[in-house]
């Protein structure tokens, strides 16, 4: 079963202006982390922002913010102020607790368009 | 100082051949993991290490080994290479337990079975 679903596999954006990348996912662990990875073009894995299970508050990272919503099992990224730097591939990924194990999405390719 | 390293970046070999991938992270982590990304930007997890021991074992061909002589370092070896077998591969480390930590990732390596 899919754990972490991103249902965008490419997305535009113009620059300076915001973004939001989908994702949800599927856990009955009330326990979990969910994170975001970037991954340019270059190929090295960035992190960029992660959100506890508990944590109360969105997280927030510079121009990168999670809008968590529990309930409905989402965890989408949102980037603001767009900048050409940003276009790469985003993966949003899952660890559930009891077994260390991280899920990853299928990632949405992201391009700034000047 | 780079956290979690691999070598080669980039390994082109033949069919039939084995080969090793190395990795090892200066970080103090407990946990390391072997994951593969296919042409379709996918990301696998492979194996999970903690302190050595074998901690997650996804359904991989008995061709793929991985050795952990410290809690430092996790090689991988594969037996008689494929073309499927072509992928990035990934090394990456995180702390063990708790509420779940961010995985440091390896620059990657880029098989290419010819």
């Amino acid at each position: 079963a899919q754990k972490i679903t991103q249902t965008q596999p490419g997305m535009f954006v113009q620059e300076k202006e915001a973004v939001t990348l989908d994702c949800t996912y599927d856990t009955s662990d009330p326990s979990y982390g969910l994170f975001w990875y970037k991954q340019p073009s270059s190929g090295e894995m960035i992190f960029l922002i992660y959100q506890g299970s508990y944590d109360q508050q969105n997280a927030t990272e510079g121009r990168y913010s999670l809008n968590f919503q529990k309930a409905r099992k989402s965890a989408n990224l949102v980037i603001s102020a767009s900048q050409l730097g940003d276009s790469a591939m985003y993966f949003c990924a899952m660890v559930q607790n009891n077994f260390n194990k991280f899920y990853f999405g299928s990632g949405t390719k992201l391009n700034v368009k000047p | 100082d780079t956290a979690v390293s691999q070598t080669p970046k980039y390994l082109v070999t033949q069919m039939g051949n084995d080969k090793s991938i190395k990795c090892e992270q200066n970080l103090g982590h407990d946990t390391m993991y072997w994951y593969k990304q296919d042409s379709k930007k996918f990301l696998k997890i492979m194996f999970s290490y903690n302190n050595k021991e074998l901690i997650i074992n996804e359904t991989v061909p008995n061709r793929f080994s991985p050795k952990s002589p410290d809690k430092a370092h996790l090689n991988l070896h594969i037996n008689s290479l494929e073309l499927g077998d072509s992928a990035v591969y990934f090394c990456a480390s995180s702390p063990y337990g708790g509420q779940a930590y961010e995985q440091y990732f390896g620059p990657g390596t880029r098989l290419t079975v010819t």
